[in-house]
């Protein structure tokens, strides 16, 4: 079976601009949650969310933005980029068997995007 | 919020050699993973492990949740071990903040 699948893997943007990152997660798995990781840095909660619901912000601005589909993926937006959104994004996915929480993630490979 | 660290930030062992990575923790937790982190920026889960012991291959880690630490052990370490290990805890009550991650362990396997 394919793991959490992202696109695209690699993103160069200008600042002011707009981006849509996508997931796909495990088959199966309910629950898509969005980290952002700084070069040197552990990875930061951004978004989760469980059966379409939104379940978990952090602390993020609201240039950033997602969603969940029927199928399960998500999108990520961010408006207006700026040079400090320049990170790798990482999106996750976890069954939702019981409860979209405490539960082990499942990491894609990410997108490196660029802010120029 | 919660604060999660590691030690030691940096690591450098000959191949075959044995490691212990510490990772402590502010606050009562329900959630705890153990992440490498691959050269290519690979997050794989190697355990979720809240408390006790669990152990796969020559991967072994224990948490003690009421004294807040969990230390993840790896023996007869490889190039292939390379990289960075991630500690993230997820607090009771919910999963609204996602997970906190540590600012990891860079480990450095030399043949």
């Amino acid at each position: 079976d394919a793991g959490v699948t992202q696109s695209p893997t690699h993103l160069i943007k200008t600042r002011g601009q707009q981006v849509t990152l996508r997931c796909s997660p495990i088959s199966g798995h309910k629950s898509v949650s969005w980290y952002q990781q700084v070069l040197g840095q552990g990875p930061q909660f951004i978004f989760q969310y469980y059966e379409k619901e939104e379940r978990g912000r952090g602390n993020f601005p609201d240039r950033f933005s997602a969603r969940q589909f029927p199928n399960y993926s998500s999108e990520l937006n961010v408006n207006a980029l700026l040079l400090g959104d320049s990170a790798l994004y990482l999106c996750a996915s976890s069954p939702g068997t019981y409860t979209p929480y405490n539960e082990k993630l499942f990491f894609g490979s990410g997108t490196q995007l660029s802010v120029l | 919020g919660i604060q999660v660290e590691q030690s030691p930030p940096d690591l450098i062992l000959q191949e075959g050699a044995n490691s212990t990575l510490r990772c402590n923790f502010s606050d009562s937790v329900n959630n705890l993973q153990w992440f490498h982190q691959n050269p290519w920026g690979q997050l794989i889960n190697l355990f979720y492990i809240p408390s006790g012991t669990k152990q796969n291959g020559r991967l072994s880690a224990t948490t003690v949740a009421t004294e807040r630490y969990s230390l993840l052990y790896i023996s007869s370490s490889q190039t292939t071990d390379s990289g960075v290990y991630f500690c993230a805890v997820g607090l009771p009550g919910g999963g609204a903040d996602g997970l906190t991650f540590g600012k990891g362990t860079h480990l450095i396997i030399q043949p």
